[in-house]
C-alpha cells in the first residue's frame, strides 16, 4: 500500500534553512502530484506547494519566494526546503500524495519542526 | 484567498448518533470540495471529494453535500473509531483548508 514518512531536523535556527524529506513506498514518485502541508500550533493547515516529476511546480503564493520542492526519483523521495525561518515557520509539516486537482489522498503522519535559537 | 470557515469548532455526541458539519466557503467553489479526517498520531485521512464523493474505503455512514459555499459532512451512526478532527478544503484554485471540527464524546 502506499505510505509516505517524513524526516528531517526538528529543530532549525532563525534565518536559516528549513529541509524536510519524504520517502514514499507503494508507489513510483515520477506519477502523480506530491505536496507538502504544515499546521502551526493552534491554526489551521497550510498548503505549501506541490511538484510534478516532469518538473511543474506550483507554490502558495505566501510562501513562494522562500519554497523549493525538489524530486529524487532514484531514491522515491521528494524534499521541502523553506529559507530564511522565522519562529511563525514552526509547525508540523505533512507531506501528502495528490491524486489529482490538489485533492490529497495520502498523507504522512507529520513532523514537528520548531524554528527556536 | 479563500477563506473556509468550519462550525461548529467542537461538537459533542454519543456513540450512534448522528453528527452534522458544516463548511462555509468566503467565494463559490463549485463542488471543489474534500473533506479530512485526522487523528491524534495518524496520518490525516480523506474521506469525501467533489463535494459527495467518498473516497476508496470510506463507509457509507460518511456522506458529504452541497455546492457553491456550502457544505455539510453527515456521519449518520457514530462510531468510536468517528471521534476525530475533521477538515475541509477547497481546490478550486490554490488550496485552503477550515480550522477543523473537532467531533467528541
Amino acid at each position: 500500500q502506499v505510505q509516505l514518512q517524513e524526516s528531517g531536523p526538528g529543530l532549525v535556527k532563525p534565518s536559516e534553512t528549513l529541509s524536510l524529506t519524504c520517502t514514499v513506498s507503494g508507489v513510483s514518485i515520477t506519477t502523480y502530484y506530491w505536496s507538502w502541508i504544515r499546521q502551526p500550533p493552534g491554526k489551521g493547515l497550510e498548503w505549501i506547494g506541490f511538484f510534478y516529476y516532469s518538473g511543474s511546480t506550483n507554490y502558495n503564493p505566501s510562501l513562494k519566494s522562500r519554497v523549493t520542492i525538489s524530486l529524487d526519483t532514484s531514491k522515491n523521495q521528494f524534499s521541502l526546503k523553506l529559507s530564511s525561518v522565522t519562529a511563525a515557520d514552526t509547525a508540523v509539516y505533512y507531506c501528502a500524495r495528490d491524486m489529482g486537482a490538489t485533492i490529497f489522498d495520502y498523507w504522512g503522519r507529520g513532523t514537528l519542526v520548531t524554528v527556536s535559537s | 484567498e479563500i477563506v473556509m470557515t468550519q462550525s461548529p469548532v467542537t461538537l459533542s455526541v454519543s456513540p450512534g448518533e448522528r453528527a452534522t458539519l458544516s463548511c462555509r466557503a468566503s467565494q463559490s467553489v463549485s463542488s471543489n470540495l474534500a473533506w479530512y479526517q485526522r487523528k491524534p498520531g495518524q496520518a490525516p485521512r480523506l474521506l469525501i471529494y467533489g463535494a459527495s464523493t467518498r473516497a476508496t474505503g470510506v463507509p457509507p455512514r460518511f456522506s458529504g453535500s452541497g455546492s457553491g459555499t456550502d457544505f455539510t459532512l453527515t456521519i449518520s451512526s457514530l462510531q468510536s473509531e468517528d471521534f476525530a478532527v475533521y477538515y475541509c478544503q477547497q481546490y478550486i484554485n490554490w488550496p485552503t483548508f477550515g480550522g477543523g471540527t473537532k467531533v467528541e464524546i
